[in-house]
């Protein structure tokens, strides 16, 4: 089945500044990649999602690309806020096998 | 506020012991997901219903059991529980599909003592 995993686990970055977050997949079948965020006591929210068929996709301040190729794809958060603190998970599925496989997350806290 | 709601919020058991937690999706989502998450193995799909039907399992144990109502609802049974078993169960809906967006609920918290 698919794998996903997920670096890093945690991410400490100054306010202004950028994360990034980077997750391989394992099926090459797989093309559709959600990223969820979940704040602290909170239910997951999908903040951005792509499918194989674009290398990358913005909204606002976030970004997220796909290499195919290497089968690795990365989220990018530009002038991190304070309420982007949180934790992240990148997911995977393909449209034959259509369970989405979670990576294992990352926190990222925002330093003011 | 996703419109998902879950109940209970919070559960407390005993190894042994038999829960339903219940879910309620979006209004015109015909597809519930139950999701494990525990500390050290994050988000785990559990099972997905759609319609009524059982539409694709996960890593689901024997001792868990689902099913969808015909208004939607959807009841996720564990039974013989045992102290691993203690987690953040999330239920999620979405209009048809996997590859959509899942609005997820706000969990109930199951501890097993």
């Amino acid at each position: 089945g698919e794998n996903v995993e997920q670096h890093p686990s945690t991410l400490s970055v100054q306010e202004g500044d950028s994360a990034v977050i980077k997750c391989t997949y394992s099926d090459s079948a797989s093309n559709y990649f959600p990223w969820y965020k979940q704040e602290l006591g909170k239910r997951p929210q999908l903040i951005i999602d792509i499918r194989s068929n674009v290398g990358e996709k913005k909204d606002q301040r976030i970004a997220v690309t796909l290499n195919k190729t290497a089968k690795h794809f990365s989220l990018h958060i530009t002038e991190t806020q304070p309420e982007d603190s949180a934790v992240y998970f990148c997911a995977a599925s393909n449209f034959g096998n259509e369970k989405l496989t979670f990576g294992t997350g990352t926190r990222l806290t925002i330093i003011p | 506020d996703s419109g998902v709601t879950q109940t209970p919020k919070h559960l407390i058991t005993a190894t042994g012991q038999r829960v339903t937690l219940r879910c309620s999706p979006r209004s015109g989502d015909l597809s519930v997901y139950w999701y494990q998450q525990s500390l050290d193995q994050g988000l785990q799909f559990l099972i997905q219903y759609y319609n009524g039907e059982e539409r694709a399992k996960g890593n689901i144990l024997e001792r868990f059991s689902a099913q969808q109502f015909p208004d939607l609802h959807s009841e996720l049974n564990l039974s013989s529980l045992e102290l691993g078993d203690s987690a953040l169960y999330f239920c999620a809906s979405s209009v048809a599909g996997f590859q959509e967006t899942q609005y997820f609920g706000p969990g109930t918290r199951l501890l097993v003592l």
